[in-house]
């Protein structure tokens, strides 16, 4: 089974940009949800979709919105970017919300 | 919103010490995850404890779910420098703060 693939793996964009990471779970799994981690905040919660829709959201700012396809690979959108969203995005994919997560490899996204 | 706080931030140690990390919640968890994060990788799930009580080992690593559901603990035995990187708890789609270790060889 192929693992969780996250595209691209690296992103350098200016500042007022916007920023579209790609992620597609594992096969069967239908809970994708993302992640923000930055070296002092640790792993912050974005949101979870799941069959194409929204089920859970973290506390982060309109700017930060995402989408889930009926195949179940999710996109994560930034707008207006800023030089504190510099982070590094990660993807887990999920059989059911509370179980295994598995994780993708991440996108550093650099923001200057 | 649910917060899962975890001690200490970092810890490092001498290869062949111990080291313990704790998870905290305010309140019952119904289950808890534990993950490893190497430097440089992503997290990777170790372990999910349900029962309380619950005491679980992996060689070296121990984890323990509390009682009342509210803590957990991991306790690496005789650390290595295979040991080195960040573990997580988590409790759904939450991770706690994660702690760092070190260890010198």
């Amino acid at each position: 089974k192929a693992g969780v693939t996250q595209t691209p793996r690296y992103l350098i964009k200016t500042r007022g940009q916007q920023v579209t990471l790609s992620c597609s779970p594992i096969s069967g799994h239908r809970s994708v949800s993302w992640y923000q981690q930055t070296p002092g905040q640790g792993l912050q919660f974005l949101f979870e979709y799941f069959s194409e829709t929204q089920r859970n959201k973290g506390n982060f700012p309109g700017r930060f919105s995402g989408r889930q396809f009926s195949n179940s690979r999710s996109e994560m959108n930034v707008s207006t970017l800023e030089l504190g969203d510099s982070a590094l995005y990660l993807c887990a994919s999920r059989e059911g919300w509370n179980t295994e997560a598995f994780f993708g490899q991440g996108t550093r996204l650099t923001v200057v | 919103g649910q917060q899962v706080m975890q001690i200490p931030q970092y810890q490092h140690v001498q290869e062949g010490e111990d080291f313990t990390t704790y998870c905290n919640s305010s309140t019952t968890l119904s289950n808890i995850q534990w993950y490893k994060q190497r430097p440089g990788g992503h997290p990777v799930f170790l372990i999910q404890l349900v029962k309380s009580g619950e005491v679980k080992k992996q060689k070296r690593l121990t984890f323990q779910f509390g009682e009342a559901k509210k803590n957990s603990s991991l306790h690496i035995t005789a650390t290595q420098t295979t040991d080195v990187g960040t573990y997580f708890c988590a409790f759904k789609l939450i991770f706690g703060t994660g702690t760092r270790l070190q260890v010198f060889p």
